[in-house]
Formats: C-alpha cells, sequence, structure tokens
C-alpha cells in the first residue's frame, strides 16, 4: 500500500498565487522529503523535514510536518510558470536504511 | 541530479532480450538506491546496494532482477527476458554514508517491445 498520499491529484493556479500540496502516511517516520520532477526527468530534491521538526523554510518553499496526524504540506509561494512540474513527497522510516516511499504526486501547472 | 549519471538514457529492448542499466555515482557516496517508476505513478523501491554488499531488496521481483554494486565501477540493475510490463523509468539514487539526502539520476527509460 502507498505510504504517501498527496492531495490534490492536479492543482492549476494562476501565476503568482499560493500553491499548497498536502502528503499524508501511514507509518512512523524518521524524515519527510519533497521532490519536484519535470515531465520526463528525473526528481529534484527540495527539502527534507525530520520527524522532530515542525516546520522548514528553503527560499519560496514553505515545508509543516505534523507527525500526530502523519501528514506535510508543502507550500510554493509567488508561483512562476517554472514551477510547473510534478511534485512527489516521500518518506524514509529506517534509520541506516535510507530507503524512500513515494507517494502518487501532486501535477501542478501554473498559468501564466 | 547533482552529478549522478545513468545510461544509457534511453534503451529498446524487444520481449526475451536482457537490459542492463547503469548507475555511477557522485564520488564519495557510497550507497545506492534502485527506483522503478511507472507511467503516471509514483517512485518505487526496488534495492538498496553499498559497495558490494545488497543490503536490502526486497522491492526486487523474485525472478529476472538483479543488482550490483562491485568495488570498481557503476552499480548495474539488470533485467533477464524482459517482458512489456518492465516498461518504466529506473531511477538510481546515492547518498553519503550518515546523512539522508538522496540524490538522483536522470533515470534510464526501458521500453520493451
Amino acid at each position: 500500500s502507498q505510504q504517501g498520499e498527496e492531495d490534490p491529484q492536479a492543482l492549476s493556479i494562476q501565476e503568482g498565487e499560493n500553491a499548497t500540496m498536502n502528503c499524508s502516511y501511514k507509518t512512523s517516520i524518521n524524515n519527510l522529503q519533497w521532490y519536484r520532477q519535470n515531465s520526463g526527468r528525473g526528481l529534484v530534491h527540495l527539502i527534507l523535514i525530520r520527524s522532530n521538526e515542525r516546520e522548514k523554510h528553503s527560499g519560496r518553499l514553505r515545508v509543516t510536518l505534523d507527525t500526530s496526524k502523519k501528514s506535510s504540506s508543502l507550500l510554493i509561494t509567488a508561483s512562476r510558470a517554472a514551477d510547473t512540474a510534478s511534485y512527489f513527497c516521500a518518506t524514509a522510516t529506517n534509520f541506516g536504511n535510507e530507503k524512500l516511499t513515494f507517494g502518487t504526486g501532486t501535477r501542478l501547472t501554473i498559468i501564466p | 541530479n547533482a552529478g549522478v549519471m545513468q545510461n544509457p538514457r534511453h534503451l529498446v529492448r524487444r520481449r526475451g532480450q536482457e537490459a542492463r542499466l547503469r548507475c555511477s555515482p557522485m564520488k564519495g557516496h557510497s550507497h545506492v538506491y534502485w527506483y522503478r517508476q511507472l507511467p503516471e505513478e509514483g517512485l518505487k523501491f526496488m534495492v538498496y546496494l553499498q559497495k558490494e554488499n545488497i543490503i536490502d531488496e526486497s522491492g526486487m521481483p523474485k525472478e529476472r532482477f538483479s543488482a550490483e554494486f562491485p568495488k570498481e565501477g557503476p552499480s548495474i540493475l539488470r533485467i533477464q527476458q524482459v517482458v512489456r510490463g518492465d516498461s518504466a523509468a529506473y531511477f538510481c539514487a546515492c547518498l553519503r554514508s550518515g546523512t539522508d539526502t538522496q540524490y538522483f539520476g536522470p533515470g534510464t527509460r526501458l521500453t520493451v517491445l
């Protein structure tokens, strides 16, 4: 079964608006990571948040983690056309083995 | 992809042939993970290797798939007697010992005719 489930599956917004994507997971985790994937390309690591952290920022990105609800959110502020991509959350659950369990992704489209 | 190399980028095979995918991690990154991505889906973990050792192969199909990471050279994911269902993008990721951020390669897109 999927450890991570992103919500929504697809999101279209106007350039300049903020985009929020959510991720839920099922088991205890060590960390949660967000990745971006442009169509037909590899994955780009965006941000990692550890289980003892609640919020993290990187540029226009803000990630929150609520371990009691087993959920995370990714906020992209002041969106740009170049942000159009699929976004995946991924969880790591074992110390010493960082294999990631990915969600199904959110396809974000920024309308110029 | 921070210097993680995969080749070939595209591979076409006929049913029954062998596919060999290579991953060269960044210097100093001795941990390699292989993932498979089917169209319109997220990535699924296949196998985790350190130099010369398979640490976790819980995501590998029981037959036809094998992986290695020799002391010298790239990590190899081998698929024998490919079938159409093997068509997917295969990604490797690496990390440095003691860290937890994985860096992904650009992937190999395998098409089985």
